[in-house]
């Protein structure tokens, strides 16, 4: 089992629907969760965290968290041709771990016209 | 602000030569992590430095080595190179050791021929 796994891309959507972007992890233990936004030949950029169970919301984004059921995901409201791009789920295990995130292979989202 | 930075942007190297790469963090930032990203995959957790400690290592070889410097500066040095060593190299900054988000710079694209 991979310690971090995305949904399987990739995932089309439609100008102005809602993205669901689904994360799960394996350590129970884990502390901190992070979505970042990886448009094609470019770096990670952070888009949101969460750290409690429940819901997080920042403009068009919302992340959930339920560490019961070891669940992460990212819901993107009013999705624009803008937001397509793989999106990347990473998780901090803390303890010993220290700062090390670990990623899911991430999903490919295509928003179209 | 000035974001993370690395150097250099792209890199072409051959079988069995060394390399250095840097990174500056966001000022402010006492942590420097690296990570490596393969095509289609997620990036791969190297090193973690903090206060010029080494905190985390990933399960990478001893080819690969790194160092912070007193301005919190970081490079990594990779020897040997192999044809599997070509890659993205990401740098990220943050300010705290644990459970804090991380920010990607643009990276450094190492070719190995």
């Amino acid at each position: 089992q991979k310690e971090v796994e995305q949904n399987s891309g990739p995932l089309s959507v439609p100008e102005g629907a809602i993205a669901s972007l689904n994360c799960t992890y394996s350590d129970r233990g884990s502390q901190s969760f992070f979505w970042y936004r990886q448009y094609s030949g470019k770096s990670p950029e952070l888009i949101m965290f969460i750290y409690s169970n429940g819901d997080k919301e920042d403009g068009r984004f919302t992340a959930q968290l339920n560490k019961a059921s070891q669940y992460v995901s990212l819901l993107i409201r009013d999705s624009q041709p803008s937001d397509s791009a793989t999106y990347l789920c990473a998780v901090h295990a803390g303890g010993t771990s220290y700062g090390k995130l670990t990623f899911g292979q991430g999903t490919i989202l295509t928003v179209h016209p | 602000d000035a974001g993370v930075t690395q150097s250099p942007t792209h890199l072409i190297k051959t079988r069995g030569q060394q390399v250095t790469l840097r990174c500056s963090p966001i000022s402010g930032h006492k942590s420097v992590s690296w990570y490596q990203q393969v095509l289609g995959q997620g990036p791969q957790f190297i090193f973690q430095y903090y206060e010029k400690e080494e905190r985390g290592r990933g399960n990478f070889p001893d080819r690969f080595s790194a160092r912070q410097f007193p301005n919190y500066s970081s490079e990594l040095n990779v020897n040997a190179l192999l044809l599997g060593d070509s890659a993205l190299y990401l740098c990220a900054s943050s300010l705290g050791l644990i459970n804090q988000p991380q920010h990607f710079g643009d990276g450094t694209r190492l070719s190995i021929l």
